[in-house]
């Protein structure tokens, strides 16, 4: 079965810390990978997605993640966490259709001074 | 671009009564996706369209679910009869038909709350 497993619901880093934020996925075919950042109150935006080529992914605001197809894992990574980061991240796989997007539970980030 | 647009934001109702919510995509986009957020069961697909017409349904979760797309800019996910355990986020979202490889843009959600 297709799923996203994000392992933790929440995560305090302090302000000027490096971030991980874990992501595994299953799923049979090449996978399309996404993180989401969602704000309180707001809609998902893009932070990057994977599709093929460099598995080494930028995206904006200053985060990256590395897809690892031997873990099945996409982490997504920043290495100094501002308090404007705090939010709801989400991984999420979809099929080569770009159509279905199957989400993980989210990892709620909070941000110490 | 204004981006995909909701609403209401917010909405509360009591059990029983019909429940609309709006979503107009971003203009040229040809993929519309309806998601429902909860704490139990995190975001889910519900339903998408392309070019109008609804190719999978199979996240609807019961009849009392229906959602219509009459033109490319408009669509509407309705409840009828609402019922408490209906409350939750609503998303709509809207992509370009150029390929796989196009990203997802959400809106700002429906915060549902059935009492």
């Amino acid at each position: 079965a297709q799923s996203v497993t994000q392992p933790d619901i929440h995560i305090t880093v302090s302000e000027g810390a490096s971030l991980e934020l874990r992501c595994n996925y299953s799923y049979g075919a090449t996978p399309y990978l996404f993180w989401y950042v969602q704000s309180p109150g707001q809609g998902l935006q893009l932070l990057l997605k994977y599709f093929s080529g460099d598995t080494l992914v930028q995206g904006i605001k200053g985060f990256e993640a590395e897809f690892k197809r031997s873990q099945s894992s996409f982490n997504l990574r920043k290495p100094s966490v501002h308090w404007s980061d705090a939010a709801e991240y989400f991984c999420a796989v979809g099929n080569q259709a770009g159509t279905a997007l199957i989400f993980g539970k989210g990892t709620t980030l909070s941000v110490s001074s | 671009d204004a981006g995909v647009i909701q609403s209401p934001r917010h909405e509360v109702t009591e059990m029983g009564q019909e429940v609309t919510l709006r979503c107009k995509p971003i203009s040229g986009h040809d993929y519309l996706f309806w998601y429902r957020q909860t704490m139990m069961r995190g975001l889910e697909l519900l339903i998408y369209f392309n070019n109008n017409v609804p190719i999978d349904d199979s996240g609807m979760p019961e009849d009392r679910f229906s959602a219509k797309m009459p033109n490319a800019s408009f669509s509407t996910l309705k409840i009828q009869p609402s019922e408490p355990r209906d409350s939750a986020v609503y998303f709509c979202a809207s992509r370009p038909d150029r390929g796989t490889q196009e990203t997802q843009y959400f809106g700002p959600g429906t915060r549902l709350l059935v009492l």
